[in-house]
């Protein structure tokens, strides 16, 4: 079955720990995002990734970082700088970026920092 | 500036069809598109409109005004799977691909 995981679906930190999200997709798709999702607002774009090796900041980068060594995966680190790190993380991909229009997403990480 | 609205909440009846609207300014329109989501799941692709007009797909219909900034999603034959969070987005353009979210509307339909 082709989709997306994302892993672990709970993550649990302490303040100023880094910490990595993993995103892997089978579906062949060369484009892959990761958002954050807050209580009462929309999916927000974090970084994007178009092909291997690239990637480019969304809306909301700043305490972020994202590497693309294998068309496969694309995680995410959530550094110690980022000031609110505790949201919904869902990752996501498509075909290409001009197919964004029609996403598969994961099913989403829950990372708790107290 | 980027702005997406749409009802914070709204309850239906089983069975019943209800109507989720959307209005949007944002600086290009490249599409605009539905999403279903479930509590704490990840969202699904419902929709994905263009043009302006109405296209069905089974239960669910979204219509676009490109000249109003408007569309909406009508779901008939409401079932109870059916409450969820309904998140209206639209694609930035011309060409360009970033996607815009609203907040979500939260559907709950009782028996």
């Amino acid at each position: 079955d082709g989709g997306i995981t994302q892993s672990p679906k709970y993550l649990f930190r302490k303040e100023g720990q880094n910490v990595t999200l993993s995103c892997e997709q089978n579906l062949n798709h060369d484009a892959m995002y990761w958002y954050r999702q807050d209580p009462g607002q929309g999916l927000r774009l974090i970084y994007y990734s178009q092909i291997v090796n690239d990637f480019q900041k969304g809306d909301i980068a700043e305490g972020y970082s994202v590497s693309r060594e294998k068309k496969e995966s694309f995680p995410l680190t959530v550094t110690s700088a980022q000031k609110n790190p505790t949201a919904f993380y869902l990752c996501a991909s498509s075909i290409n970026l001009a197919a964004s229009y029609e996403q598969y997403f994961g099913p989403g990480t829950r990372l708790t920092v107290t | 500036g980027q702005n997406i609205d749409q009802p914070t909440e709204m309850t239906a009846t089983e069975g019943a069809i209800v109507q989720i609207n959307c209005t949007y300014q944002t600086s290009g329109f490249n599409g605009l598109f539905w999403y279903q989501q479930h509590a704490g799941e990840a969202p699904t692709f419902l929709s994905y409109n263009v043009l302006d007009g109405l296209e069905e797909k089974g239960r669910f219909s979204s219509f676009l005004s490109r000249s109003k900034g408007y569309s909406y999603l009508l779901l008939k034959e409401l079932q109870m799977k059916d409450s969820a969070s309904y998140l209206c987005a639209v694609r930035d353009g011309p060409g360009g691909f970033k996607t815009i979210f609203g907040a979500g509307t939260r559907l709950f339909v009782k028996a």
